[in-house]
């Protein structure tokens, strides 16, 4: 059974202070790792999609990187507008399109 | 500019009513998904379509049903509502063919059942 476990659950910053989280799977073949960061009251935004090992993608100050057991987002001197829940997700080969979510890494960055 | 729709955004029903929660996507993306998210809960998915007529349960059980008559509407209905059935419901689309570049995501609906 495919698994992604997300870490920390909860992390607050403050502005200028860079961190990481953490996404660990557990699936038979990795098709695709993606990256999502949800606001409250509305549905998840599509940030990345990794699809190899040693692979890394960024966005302003966000830059993803993926393993053979987990991945990384690294967010770079956040800002209060990156506060956010960040989900991660994995698609197993020979599972189509259908993805597995973890629970997510609620970030908060004060001022 | 959301590419997917989903209405109404929140609900608040008594318990037994029937309801429908409408999706629709302007993107014509054959595959479409419906997922259930509890507060600090992952998103299960209960139900997805490959293209029209073509329905499937997800992995979380579900009493909801869906159809899907034209590529664009993907409707999921609950013919009797419980309290159990409070939660959000997120509706999500995605391209055929070759690749696969994620979700697309609509706004969701929260649902409350009394």
């Amino acid at each position: 059974e495919d698994q992604v476990t997300q870490s920390p659950e909860a992390l607050r910053l403050q502005e200028g202070e860079s961190s990481s989280l953490n996404c660990s799977y557990t699936v038979s073949g990795l098709r695709g790792l993606f990256w999502y960061r949800q606001d409250p009251g509305k549905g998840p935004e599509f940030l990345f999609t990794l699809y190899s090992a040693g692979e890394e993608k960024e966005k302003e100050r966000l830059k993803a990187t993926l393993t053979k057991k987990e991945s990384f987002l690294h967010i770079t001197a956040p800002k209060p507008e990156d506060s956010a829940t960040y989900l991660c997700a994995v698609q197993a080969i020979g599972t189509a399109s259908k993805l597995t979510f973890g629970t997510g890494t609620r970030l908060q960055v004060t001022l | 500019e959301a590419d997917i729709y989903q209405t109404p955004r929140y609900l608040v029903i008594g318990t037994g009513k029937k309801i429908t929660l409408e999706c629709s996507q302007t993107m014509g993306h054959d595959k479409m998904y419906w997922y259930q998210q509890d507060p600090g809960m992952e998103l299960h998915l209960i139900h997805y379509s490959y293209g029209v007529n073509s329905t499937e349960k997800g992995d979380l059980s579900s009493e909801s049903t869906v159809s899907r008559i034209r590529t664009e509407h993907f409707p999921l209905t609950l013919e009797s509502a419980r309290p159990s059935h409070t939660s959000q419901y997120l509706c999500a689309s995605s391209e055929s063919g070759g690749g696969f570049y994620g979700y697309t995501f609509g706004s969701g609906t929260r649902l409350t059942v009394v």
